[in-house]
């Protein structure tokens, strides 16, 4: 069955530094990779995929994430944090083939970017 | 373009209740999935229908849970004799054409809480 962790439940950064919010996966074969962010009493919207191709992916908003095979992570990034990115962020995974289109989601990390 | 929209987004129910919550999907989508956000964690795959037809139901907990989509559009989730343990925030998100990676679309959701 497939999987995704986010390590970290919090990210602290100031704002104007680089961010990262990391994400590992575990999936039969090649894996469909997303970002989404979430707003307080909104929906989540996406960022970013990966599905196959280039291993940097650039998404929404000036973030970026990069898709590493052998150690199974799909990174979030972003080289200059603003105070209005801060929210929660959820990455996912689903199989690719088939017709599992379901997506799996890891239980978020709260960023935080301080003025 | 219209987004997701999805109703109520608050509805406070008594346990034993019953209770539906309706999606309406981006126009022209063909696929239609429903979540479960619980607090402090991801949101967790409940069906997936394509069309009319739901082609995933692998995620509904139990048969309390069910959905329909009787036109290929709006969809309703419908949830029979409710407990405390269903509270939860359910959302609903639409793609066109799956099979071809395309992203899901998320509505703001209906946070559900049973008394």
């Amino acid at each position: 069955a497939q999987s995704v962790a986010q390590p970290e439940d919090q990210v602290n950064v100031a704002e104007g530094n680089p961010l990262t919010v990391k994400c590992t996966y575990s999936v039969s074969g090649n894996p469909y990779l997303f970002w989404y962010v979430q707003y307080p009493n909104r929906g989540l919207q996406f960022l970013l995929k990966y599905i196959t191709g280039d291993n940097l992916v650039k998404g929404s908003y000036g973030f970026e994430a990069e898709f590493n095979k052998s150690q199974t992570s799909f990174h979030l990034k972003k080289p200059s944090a603003l105070v209005s990115d801060s929210a929660l962020y959820f990455c996912a995974v689903r199989e690719p083939g088939g017709s599992n289109y379901k997506l799996t989601f890891g239980k978020g990390t709260l960023l935080t970017v301080n003025p | 373009g219209a987004g997701v929209s999805q109703t109520p987004s608050n509805k406070v129910t008594e346990k034993g209740k019953y209770v539906e919550l309706r999606c309406d999907p981006i126009s022209g989508h063909t696929a239609l999935y429903w979540y479960r956000q619980s607090l402090g964690q991801g949101p967790e795959f409940l069906i997936y229908f394509q069309g009319t037809g739901a082609a995933d139901d692998s995620g509904l907990p139990n048969d309390r849970f069910f959905a329909v989509r009787p036109e290929g559009s709006v969809s309703t989730l419908k949830i029979q004799r409710t407990e405390r343990g269903d509270s939860a925030v359910y959302l609903c998100a639409s793609s066109s054409d799956p099979s071809s990676y395309n992203e899901q679309f998320f509505g703001p959701g209906t946070r559900l809480t049973v008394l």
